[in-house]
């Protein structure tokens, strides 16, 4: 089944310290991205990458990184995680070769920041 | 840069009357626009997408170039499509930024 799993689903963690989301594909997507939705905000696009060892900043970069070291995995680091990063984290991942298709939506998971 | 504004956050409606949900985009390349859906403790999937100009479950969603528009629209509400509905718009160019609109929520009234 294609599918994007992302792990953990939910997590309460303090402040500072370093967690680490991980996000996987199984349909050989070339892109792939991390959201966060916030009440009122909608979805904000944190990181995307373009293909393996291609990454960019999205609108609301600061305080997370990321890596693409395959093509299937997408991890999402949080260094010193702090109370405004309390949300809720998507990944997604689309084709590039057919983009029309949009994208296909991790789970999601539930970061509580204390 | 590029924005996607949906200025209704909630649209009630009965069932069996038209909806219309507004999307209004800012972009100086040529816009690739979706509408995703996201039903109640559900991940969010894609619904439709500008280029098909397919209709799914009843829904269609026009882009109007002059006026930067992207609506979503449906004949007749059912109970089923309540759900918070997101406008997005992709980069053209081949990048992957995507910008969300802040939502809008279809409340459909038996």
């Amino acid at each position: 089944e294609a599918q994007v799993t992302q792990n953990p689903r939910y997590l309460i963690t303090v402040t500072g310290k370093k967690l680490t989301v991980t996000c996987s594909q199984n349909m050989n997507h070339e892109y792939m991205s991390w959201y966060r939705q916030d009440p009122g905000l909608g979805l904000r696009q944190i990181y995307y990458s373009m293909n393996v060892e291609v990454t960019d900043k999205g609108d609301v970069p600061e305080g997370y990184k990321v890596s693409r070291k395959e093509k299937r995995n997408f991890p999402l680091i949080l260094e010193s995680p702090s109370p405004n990063q309390t949300s809720l984290y998507f990944c997604a991942s689309s084709s590039k070769g057919d983009p029309g298709r949009g994208q296909y939506f991790g789970p999601g998971t539930r970061l509580t920041v204390t | 840069a590029q924005r996607v504004t949906q200025p209704e956050k909630l649209l009630s409606v009965f069932k069996g009357a038209p909806v219309e949900l507004k999307c209004n985009y800012s972009y100086s390349g040529s816009p690739e626009l979706f509408w995703y859906v996201q039903y109640s403790r559900q991940r969010l999937q894609l619904l439709l997408r500008h280029i098909s100009r397919e209709s799914i479950k009843g829904f269609t969603a026009d882009l109007n170039k002059g006026e930067t528009s992207f609506h979503l629209k449906k004949p007749f509400a059912q109970e089923e499509d309540s759900a918070m509905y997101y406008c997005a718009l992709r980069s053209s160019g081949g990048y992957q930024k995507v910008t969300f609109g802040t939502g809008t929520k279809l409340q459909v009234i038996p």
